[in-house]
């Protein structure tokens, strides 16, 4: 069974410059996550999706993040513009059922703003 | 607000002792629990799922939850230099408009 797929791995822009990543779940996950970590904290929910609707977005920076779920499979993460403090990892993960479930990550893009 | 406390470590395990990670949650709604294991560089991997009081076992990683006390903690056997990482520790309500809280996670290296 093929795994959570993440793109790019790598991303170095600079500040107020956009950048995307995409996450394509593990076949027949109805929910999606993205999560946000930063170097030497746990990851943090930024998006969680059920299907192709939201089901939690509270600690998503809306005015310069945006995400989507196109036909409750594939999903793209956005930026823009990127702040200094966005340097994390960016994680993507899935789950058969609803969160509570068991969750598996995708490898994780490492997004650094200079 | 919903927290998972961990502590952040570094605990130093010798080769083939018992590593013994704990994990405190605020919220009393929790109901599932989960491990993952983080290598540096690399993504959670989950390693072991909990949601009833009592002890569950899987190879050598033991998962306990006590919820009266809020309490889980992962145990592993015969530690090796492999078991070498970040243990993350998660918990929420197990309906689908709850999300997992992680915690920070605690280092742990195991001394050869």
């Amino acid at each position: 069974e093929a795994g959570v797929a993440q793109s790019p791995r790598y991303k170095i822009i600079e500040k107020r410059q956009s950048v995307a990543f995409w996450c394509n779940p593990i076949s027949g996950h109805a929910t999606l996550y993205w999560y946000q970590q930063i170097l030497g904290q746990g990851p943090k929910l930024l998006i969680q999706f059920q299907n192709n609707g939201v089901v939690d977005d509270s600690q998503l920076p809306k005015d310069r993040f945006s995400a989507e779920r196109l036909k409750g499979v594939d999903s793209t993460l956005k930026i823009q513009p990127a702040k200094l403090e966005d340097s994390a990892v960016y994680l993507c993960a899935s789950s058969l059922l609803a969160s509570s479930y068991e969750q598996y990550f995708g490898p994780g893009t490492r997004l650094t703003v200079t | 607000q919903k927290e998972v406390e961990q502590n952040s470590g570094p605990l130093s395990v010798p080769e083939g002792a018992i590593a013994s990670l704990n994990c405190t949650y605020s919220d009393r709604g929790s109901q599932s629990f989960f491990w993952y294991r983080q290598y540096s560089g690399k993504s959670p991997e989950l390693i072991m799922s909990i949601y009833s009081n009592g002890d569950k076992e899987d190879g050598r990683f033991t998962a306990q939850l006590n919820k009266a006390s809020q309490y889980v903690s992962l145990l592993i056997r015969d530690s090796q230099p492999s078991d070498s990482a970040t243990y993350l520790c998660a918990g929420g309500a197990m309906n689908r408009d709850d999300k997992i809280i992680f915690g920070k996670g605690t280092r742990l290296h195991i001394l050869p």
